[in-house]
């Protein structure tokens, strides 16, 4: 059972472009909302989270935008560089704290 | 300061065989996390430990097991390896289980198993 739906599988966006990466998570008792970032022989780092307490929250180039009545957010990277040609992981918690992560996105930022 | 850190980086295993990996949390984190990654998915939960005890397991058979030593470093363990346990292993740490919000990952142990 995957609790947690993430589309595109792949993305290739050309440099100074935006990426956009939505989830869809089926738990309603999830309130904590975290993107994690890999790049290749590294393990997953913590990018940017949200609570559903609020609809967006920024840092830098990276947004995530939650709507919880469609149970769904999206992480929206502006500017994309090469740099950040990764694999993103859109996760869902709750009261365990534990994750339950997405099947991945891979994004190659042209240059 | 260190990370966290993972051994071995790789392995190659035969079907039937038992594998021990082992993770060294950062400094001052109690709570480790083991996650099961496969390739092409996200990681998934195998084992939560703190302060040695078990305080979570996924969806996983009793095959796997873990424990928790008192410099709060962890191991797990796998036996009858399948093909199917072939995958990137991660550990990751945090102060505790509450802060899982913010853990830390290792890089990774690759198993492959033949």
């Amino acid at each position: 059972q995957q609790q947690v739906k993430q589309s595109p599988q792949s993305l290739i966006v050309q440099k100074g472009g935006i990426s956009i990466i939505n989830c869809a998570y089926e738990n309603t008792a999830f309130d904590y909302f975290p993107w994690y970032q890999q790049f290749p022989g590294k393990g997953p780092a913590l990018l940017i989270a949200i609570r559903p307490d609020v609809s967006e929250k920024k840092e830098g180039r990276f947004t995530i935008s939650f709507n919880k009545s469609a149970k769904q957010f999206s992480l929206h990277i502006m500017d994309s560089q090469p740099g950040d040609s990764a694999t993103y992981f859109c996760a869902s918690s709750g009261g365990s704290y534990i994750p339950t992560f997405g099947r991945g996105t891979s994004l190659i930022v042209h240059p | 300061d260190a990370g966290v850190t993972q051994s071995p980086t790789h392995l190659i295993k035969t079907r039937g065989q038992q594998v021990t990996l082992r993770c060294s949390p950062i400094s001052g984190h109690k709570s480790v996390s083991w996650y099961q990654q496969v390739l092409g998915q996200g990681p998934q939960f195998i084992f939560q430990y703190y302060e040695k005890e078990e305080r979570g397991r996924g969806n996983f058979p009793d095959r796997f097991s873990a424990r928790q030593f008192p410099n709060y470093s962890s191991e797990l363990n796998v036996n009858a390896l399948l093909l199917g346990d072939s995958a990137l292993y991660l550990c990751a740490s945090s102060l505790a289980p509450t802060d899982s919000y913010e853990q830390y990952f290792g890089p990774g142990t690759r198993l492959t198993v033949t």
